[in-house]
């Protein structure tokens, strides 16, 4: 079956460090992937897109990752500060350009 | 750019009335908006692809019967939740693609539906 898991459900991190979120999927295979921040009670906000050809891709002090041979993407924010604290949804894009939203990790960033 | 907005931003109704959501997208035409339904503490799950001018596609398992969804402009898509029930209580959101960014989906603010 399908499947699309972010490594944990919540994770807390210490201000300053580096926040590092998992997302492995089975069973797709995605032609973009994309992360998502979504705040309680709101809709999720596009962070970044990245290519089934690409490796890196980074954006301010965003990085994200895509192995597609671990069919694994990484997704760090450096130098982390507690309005970061969010939970971070990753999304696999198939050729229709259907979303399939993993389930979120909910981060806390702890000053 | 790129703003989505959904109205109500929550509704309370009772059990067998229908509820209309819209999604307008304010800055841009989108030709295809997308609807999602998320429960608590659980990720979104794609229920449709509202496409202007013709019907939309359901997601497997998905009634098209209960959740009627029309996109009347390449503005506006609409959803009704047809005889409500308390299990249809969820989180209801919306979201569209600007033309000039294709694979970037921008989202609504969501709409709460609690079904009494």
């Amino acid at each position: 079956s399908q499947k699309i898991e972010q490594n944990s459900e919540a994770l807390n991190i210490q201000e300053g460090k580096t926040a590092t979120l998992t997302c492995n999927y089975t069973n797709y295979s995605p032609a973009y992937l994309q992360w998502y921040r979504q705040d309680p009670g709101r809709g999720p906000v596009f962070l970044l897109l990245i290519r089934e050809n690409e490796k890196e891709k980074r954006k301010e002090r965003l990085k994200v990752t895509f192995d597609t041979t671990l069919k694994q993407s990484l997704f760090h924010i450096t130098a982390s500060q507690p309005a970061d604290s969010a939970t971070y949804l990753c999304a696999l894009v198939t050729g229709a350009n259907n979303l399939f939203f993993g389930t979120g990790t909910r981060l806390t960033v702890i000053p | 750019g790129a703003v989505v907005s959904q109205h109500p931003s929550w509704v309370i109704c009772k059990s067998g009335t229908s509820v209309k959501i819209e999604c307008r997208s304010l800055d841009f035409q989108a030709t295809t908006m997308f609807w999602y339904r998320q429960f608590p503490k659980q990720s979104l799950m794609l229920m449709a692809t509202s496409n202007e001018g013709s019907k939309a596609t359901y997601e497997q398992g998905v009634e098209k019967d209960k959740f009627l969804i029309n996109h009347a402009s390449l503005t506006l898509s609409t959803l009704t939740v047809t005889s409500a029930h308390p299990e249809d209580s969820s989180f209801y959101i919306c979201s569209a693609t600007p033309p000039a960014r294709k694979y970037e989906q921008y989202f609504g603010p969501g709409t709460r539906l609690t079904v009494t």
